[in-house]
């Protein structure tokens, strides 16, 4: 059974910094593109970011909003996907999920969301 | 970027109904579009994707038509557990986009 967990989140002041994880098992990690999505309260979905996989060499894609602020990261050895969050703003806060991409076909597996609240 | 506007906002409907919903696509996106189902609190759940085919274990009441940059979900008789938010992502180009969601209430 294909499972993502996320971890990490919590309350950062503005301008702070923190790093989610997100743990995979059920599926060959190494294989697959993987995903953050972030979700607002009350808000619709958006899309942050992607990492490759080893042979699409790790490369990686971001929103706008966020690129230049957040990494995306990845170790296969640990089947594990990263966000780092730096220079965080108010308008971050949000859930934040990691998903399995398939490529041209959607986010067939998603975890359950860990939430980050940037307040002062 | 593409602009994925979906279309109503909000639908009330009664079980049993047909409904559909209408994503439309700023350019043209083949047929690489994705639908997903959420419920409050929960994880979305993809239940149409490649914009016709059925994802595994989803009802078959579900489907999906469209290519270019104009697509539909339809729920062909609505069920209780279908009251949920539903969105469109095109997985063509980055940034991946998705519509503005649309919630299903019951009437």
């Amino acid at each position: 059974e294909v499972q993502l967990v996320e971890s990490g989140g919590g309350l950062v002041q503005p301008g702070g910094s923190l790093r989610l994880s997100c743990a995979a098992s059920g599926f060959t990690f190494s294989d697959h593109y993987m995903d953050w999505v972030r979700q607002a309260p009350g808000k619709g979905l958006e899309w942050v970011g992607r990492t490759r996989n080893k042979a699409n060499s790790y490369t990686t894609e971001y929103a706008a909003s966020v690129k230049g602020r957040f990494t995306i990261s990845r170790d296969d050895s640990k089947s594990s996907l990263y966000l780092q969050l730096n220079s965080l703003k108010t308008e971050d806060t949000a859930v934040y999920y990691c998903a399995r991409s398939g490529s041209y076909s959607g986010f067939h597996y998603w975890g359950q969301g860990t939430l980050v609240t940037v307040s002062s | 970027d593409i602009q994925m506007t979906q279309s109503p906002s909000t639908l009330s409907a009664f079980v049993g109904d047909r409904v559909t919903i209408t994503c439309r696509a700023s350019q043209s996106i083949s047929s690489r579009l994705a639908w997903y189902q959420q419920k409050p609190g929960k994880a979305p759940k993809v239940v149409i994707y490649e914009a016709s085919s059925l994802e595994s274990g989803v009802p078959s009441r579900f489907s999906g038509s469209g290519s270019g940059t104009e697509f539909t979900l339809t729920i062909s008789s609505l069920q209780p557990d279908d009251f949920a938010t539903y969105y469109c992502q095109q997985c063509h180009s980055y940034p991946i986009t998705f519509g503005q969601g649309t919630r299903l209430e019951i009437k």
